[in-house]
């Protein structure tokens, strides 16, 4: 059991520019979030993967965010057009399945700076 | 919706003394609670939570955490501190219904924690 990685552990991109971040979670774990933290804030939820099916999505989550876990295992963000207000730690954290209790880990995050 | 609590933007206490952070908490229904630590630059460690039974909840590195639901309160506790314990400390919160939507966690803001030696 390696953990949840993120990759990469920071990434500054220009106003305008899109980014995309990965997320592998434990292995094993059918269930992948994400979540956006700002300074001196808690994470706040965005959306949740149940193997590859987007299960739940925030009104945080707008147009310009799409998520996707394409075969189940890793899931990709991308952020298309970045604001400044984009700039923040986004997290993911993944769980498995047991009656309905699972504990969600997480990984050690990817800063975005947008300039 | 639900939604937590965490009163107190930062605790300092003096190492080898108990420490209490506070977390009350807002959701339908029964409530499943947790609590993380995150360091410096880096995502959060899950310590401990509660589900249901014992109101007193054992977890990681000596904490602990007590439920009580009159109350809506879910109190993390140690009783000695360490300088290695000063962290960024959050309270979690989802519901325990198990239909659509209430698998995500809301977050209090954090209480910083500092151990002074």
């Amino acid at each position: 059991d390696t953990g949840v990685s993120q990759n990469p552990r920071h990434k500054i991109t220009k106003r305008g520019q899109n980014v995309t971040f990965r997320c592998d979670p434990i292995s094993e774990h059918n269930r992948l979030y994400w979540y956006r933290q700002t300074l001196g804030q808690g994470p706040e939820f965005l959306t949740y993967f149940q193997n590859e099916a987007q299960l739940e999505k925030s009104r945080l989550l707008s147009d310009r965010f799409s998520a996707e876990r394409p075969k189940g295992s890793f899931s990709t963000l991308e952020i298309q057009r970045t604001e400044q207000g984009d700039s923040a730690m986004y997290l993911c954290a993944s769980s498995q399945h047991e009656s309905s209790t699972d504990t969600q880990y997480f990984g050690p995050g990817t800063r975005l700076t947008v300039l | 919706a639900q939604s937590v609590a965490q009163p107190e933007d930062q605790v300092n206490v003096a190492e080898g003394n108990p420490l209490t952070v506070k977390c009350t908490y807002s959701v339908s229904g029964n409530p499943y609670l947790f609590w993380y630590v995150q360091y410096p630059n880096r995502g959060l460690q899950f310590l401990l939570k509660y589900i249901t039974g014992d109101n007193l909840v054992k977890g990681s590195y000596g904490f602990e955490a007590e439920f009580n639901k009159s109350q809506t309160s879910f109190h993390l506790k140690k009783p000695s501190a360490l300088v290695s314990d000063s962290a960024l400390y959050f309270c979690a919160v989802r519901s325990a219904y198990s239909g659509a939507g209430s698998y995500q966690l809301t977050f209090g803001k954090g209480t910083k924690l500092s151990v002074i030696p």
